[in-house]
């Protein structure tokens, strides 16, 4: 069975434009979430989808940032009027079930690099 | 909001070496723990998890991590590693209620040397 899948795995841009990255989760995952990698900084959460539930937006490091989940599947973070801070490795991830007790499984993440 | 500390940011070792990795995390309540590792080239994927009962969980590969709630630790051990075992470590935590999301640490890097 396929895993998480994220695209691009690599997007280089210029600073004042937006960027869209894309997560397909594993079928049949309620949950999905982004982080962002920055080197020595770990992951960093972003923002989490529970099924048709509000999402949890706590994470997102400004208004640049937003995401949106449709018909529970496909992710799309979006990030606005990009700044070089904002180059890191974005990943996604999913869990089976609600429950704070459901492995994450992983993409391999998209390289965002603005120049 | 909880955190997590991961105090050995790069870790050098020869093979057949033991290994301990440190993760302490900040919440006064009941948690779940994770280490997760992350090979050259590939996504993070699941190393061991402590959710209740015995506090000493054993993991793939093995590896075996102890929680002691008195030190608020999770430190992840393994009595001889291999080449490879090269890879990123990283310790997360979430509470057993409210947020759904997990906390990562820094992450360690273990670089072993043949």
């Amino acid at each position: 069975g396929a895993g998480v899948s994220q695209s691009p795995s690599n997007k280089v841009t210029e600073k004042g434009k937006d960027v869209e990255l894309r997560c397909d989760p594993i079928s049949g995952h309620t949950a999905l979430y982004w982080y962002r990698q920055s080197l020595g900084q770990g992951l960093e959460f972003l923002i989490y989808f529970q099924g048709n539930s509000a999402p949890d937006k706590s994470g997102l490091p400004s208004d640049r940032f937003s995401a949106e989940r449709t018909g529970g599947s496909v992710s799309t973070l979006t990030i606005q009027r990009t700044q070089q801070e904002d180059s890191a490795v974005y990943l996604c991830a999913s869990s089976q079930r609600a429950g704070t007790n459901s492995p994450l499984h992983f993409g391999n993440g998209t390289r965002l690099t603005v120049t | 909001a909880q955190s997590v500390s991961q105090h050995n940011h790069h870790v050098i070792l020869s093979e057949a070496a033991s290994l301990e990795l440190g993760c302490n995390y900040s919440y006064g309540g009941t948690v779940n723990l994770f280490w997760y590792v992350q090979y050259p080239g590939q996504h993070l994927q699941l190393l061991l998890k402590y959710f209740s009962g015995d506090p000493l969980v054993k993991g793939i590969k093995g590896f075996e991590a102890e929680f002691i709630k008195s030190k608020f630790s999770f430190n992840l051990r393994k009595p001889s590693v291999q080449w490879s075992d090269t890879a990123e470590y990283f310790c997360a935590v979430n509470p057993d209620t409210g947020r759904r999301a997990l906390t990562f640490g820094s992450g360690t890097r273990l670089q072993v040397q043949p």
